[in-house]
């Protein structure tokens, strides 16, 4: 079945410095990749997403690549703050026409110490 | 537009009893994915549905489980006779049916078995 592979699972950076996470994906059908990010008892929030006709996306401190042949696709935190501090999840699904079935990767802890 | 709408936001079962939860999506959205988070990990599929139809449940456990989304109302994820192992916080979220939307979630219902 579909399955999305996330790395690292823990993060620890020192604020003001860059962080990574990487996944993979195993549905060649994914067109759709979405990084959700949560805090401590709080919903998943969309933070940035790409589409697969694209290679990079960015939004100011973050962006998003997409290798399709390798199936792996990443975010990038540049000048992280103690706020970017949070649960960090990425997406895979295939979105037709109209809905969509979403699978997440385990998540990533990224700690930013002051 | 009030968001995705889930509730109760915290729910107690004795084990043996039924829970009910309850979301109802953002205006104008038709399709509704469920997703259940145990604590410190990721968000594992549950099921999809549109109004009136169950689309994908492949993450859902085969017995004790049942999700609906009628026509008028909220969609319903049921789990009768629960166990101390159902405990976790399940997420709705919500997309319309427009090609290439995002999916917005709601503040979850963490429910705890005793």
């Amino acid at each position: 079945g579909e399955n999305v592979e996330q790395h690292p699972s823990t993060l620890s950076v020192q604020e003001g410095d860059s962080a990574v996470i990487k996944c993979t994906y195993s549905d060649s059908a994914s067109n759709y990749f979405p990084w959700y990010k949560q805090e401590l008892g709080k919903r998943p929030q969309l933070i940035i997403d790409i589409r697969s006709n694209v290679g990079e996306k960015k939004d100011q401190r973050i962006a998003v690549t997409l290798n399709k042949t390798a199936k792996h696709f990443s975010l990038h935190i540049t000048e992280t703050q103690p706020e970017d501090s949070a649960v960090y999840f990425c997406a895979a699904s295939n979105q037709g026409t109209g809905g969509f079935k979403t699978i997440f990767g385990a998540g990533t802890r990224l700690f930013v110490k002051a | 537009n009030a968001g995705v709408m889930q509730n109760p936001r915290h729910l107690v079962r004795r084990r043996g009893q039924e829970a009910r939860l309850r979301c109802s999506p953002m205006k104008g959205h038709s399709h509704v994915y469920w997703y259940r988070q145990l604590p410190e990990e990721g968000l594992k599929f549950m099921v999809y549905l549109q109004k009136e139809n169950i689309i994908d449940e492949s993450g859902m456990p085969k017995e004790r489980f049942s999700a609906e989304f009628p026509k008028e109302g909220p969609s319903i994820l049921r789990i009768q006779q629960v166990v101390r192992g159902d405990s976790a916080a399940y997420f709705c979220a919500s997309s319309p049916d427009r090609a290439g939307a995002e999916a917005f979630f709601g503040q979850g219902t963490r429910l705890t078995v005793v």
